[in-house]
């Protein structure tokens, strides 16, 4: 199994365009997760899916969007990126709530200048 | 509502000496603890988990962590450490019914030769 892979690893963006953060599962979890990692501030959640179709937003939802057509795949979009999305992200899933072990991706490193 | 608090945000200790990560948690639900570790440029890690079971948690790594009520602690140990335990460590909560996992703002731990 690969476990939860990202891509890009990298990316540099000039303000106000916009990409998408891929990110796929072979677990089939029903629970997927975005998050961002900043100095200091540990992790904050973004978005997060409970299965194929159903997404709820996280504590810093503005400027993204998620969508959940599979059980697999979970990407997030950033329209109009700004400045203060530099950051990294990271996608994670679970099989279960509550107790159960997240598993996290290597992280894409977003710039936004 | 649920939160961690990690008292420290860079602890230094000597090769050899004891490791001790402070995490203390505030839950209106039974708690879920966890603590993650992250090596440079990678994605977190579970290093071990108490999840209502025993209160002496054994992790990978030689880690342990004792869940104390009373305290509203789960705090990190490692009695001898060693270089390759240099990385950052998050400490997380979540609760029975919980989707979501709640981070610190994570300790970053190096050791000294």
């Amino acid at each position: 199994n690969a476990g939860v892979t990202q891509t890009p690893k990298f990316r540099i963006l000039k303000i106000g365009q916009s990409m998408t953060l891929q990110c796929t599962q072979d677990m089939n979890h029903n629970y997927m997760y975005w998050y961002r990692q900043d100095p200091g501030m540990g992790l904050k959640l973004i978005y997060y899916s409970v299965g194929a179709g159903i997404t709820d937003k996280g504590e810093v939802p503005n400027g993204y969007n998620v969508s959940r057509s599979t059980t697999e795949d979970f990407p997030l979009r950033l329209e109009l990126a700004a400045p203060s999305q530099t950051s990294v992200y990271f996608c994670a899933s679970t099989e279960h709530r509550g107790g159960e072990t997240q598993y996290f991706g290597p992280g894409t490193r977003l710039l936004v200048l | 509502a649920q939160s961690v608090t990690q008292l420290g945000s860079h602890v230094s200790v000597s090769e050899g000496a004891l490791v001790l990560l402070r995490c203390n948690y505030s839950s209106s639900v039974p708690p879920y603890l966890f603590w993650y570790v992250q090596y440079p440029n990678q994605g977190l890690q579970l290093l071990l988990k108490y999840t209502s079971a025993a209160t002496l948690v054994k992790g990978i790594n030689g880690f342990e962590a004792e869940f104390k009520k009373s305290e509203t602690s789960f705090h990190l140990t490692k009695p001898s450490a060693h270089m390759s335990d240099a990385a950052e460590y998050f400490c997380a909560v979540s609760g029975p019914n919980t989707d979501k996992l709640i981070f610190g703002t994570g300790t970053r731990l190096q050791v000294i030769p």
